[in-house]
């Protein structure tokens, strides 16, 4: 299983750009890299998955590098109802593969 | 998209009841459905992975009999807690996906979870 790295916590303010960085070191070949937001007492939400280069959609953009070691999950002009846990996964299409979930990234936004 | 539906969002039982909370995918077929349990702080923890018609497959720790997962159909899956105690109390949290692994472009799709009291 691919163990991923976020961090914990992060702040920003209303209307700026907000990055997340997530590091998976041991991706499979086969491995998708997929973000989730999590909202208190909801199930996570599904925002966007990519394999690699760039992925954007009406929501956020996917950035992968070419060694796919990291991926970095960008929020354009966040508001304060972005303020949400964000989790990074990696899982491919091997048998028995299954989603494990890592710390996620708090993000707080504020006025 | 694909809906997940969850029910219920909240229960509060008594120790020693076994409470039973349904997943059911609504708009999709899924092939594999995923529970989860999360304490307050904490993030999402795998108890088992169940396949229509099969046996559920559970992770490390989770006890099986005390866990009980019913897979019967394409849209439905359901977990029984045997025997509560308020150490169970929890926010459980259901996922299905039609190829069964969750990648692949076919990401898991999530009920909104389920609160478990145990008084």
């Amino acid at each position: 299983l691919a163990k991923t790295t976020q961090p914990i916590s992060m702040d920003s303010y209303e209307g700026q750009e907000v990055n997340i960085t997530c590091s998976h070191n041991n991706i499979a070949t086969n491995d998708y890299i997929t973000w989730y937001q999590q909202f208190p007492s909801q199930g996570p939400r599904f925002i966007i998955q990519g394999y690699k280069t760039k992925v954007t959609n009406e929501v956020a953009s996917l950035f992968i590098p070419a060694d796919r070691k990291s991926s970095t999950l960008s929020l354009p002009r966040v508001s304060l109802s972005d303020t949400a846990v964000y989790y990074c996964l990696v899982a491919g299409t091997g048998g028995g593969n299954k989603l494990t979930f890592g710390t996620g990234t708090q993000l707080k936004v504020e006025l | 998209g694909a809906v997940v539906s969850q029910h219920p969002s909240w229960v509060i039982c008594k120790s020693g009841t076994s409470v039973k909370i349904e997943c059911r995918s609504l708009d999709f077929q899924a092939t594999t459905m995923f529970w989860y349990r999360q304490f307050p702080k904490q993030s999402l923890m795998l108890m088992a992975t169940s396949n229509e018609g099969s046996k559920a497959t559970y992770e490390q720790g989770v006890e099986k009999d005390k866990f009980l997962i019913n897979h019967a159909s394409l849209t439905l899956s359901t977990l029984t807690v045997t025997s509560a105690h308020p150490e169970d109390s929890s926010f459980y949290i259901c996922s299905a996906s039609t190829t069964g692994f969750g990648g692949d472009n076919s990401p898991l799709h999530f009920g909104n979870g389920t609160r478990l009291t145990v008084t």
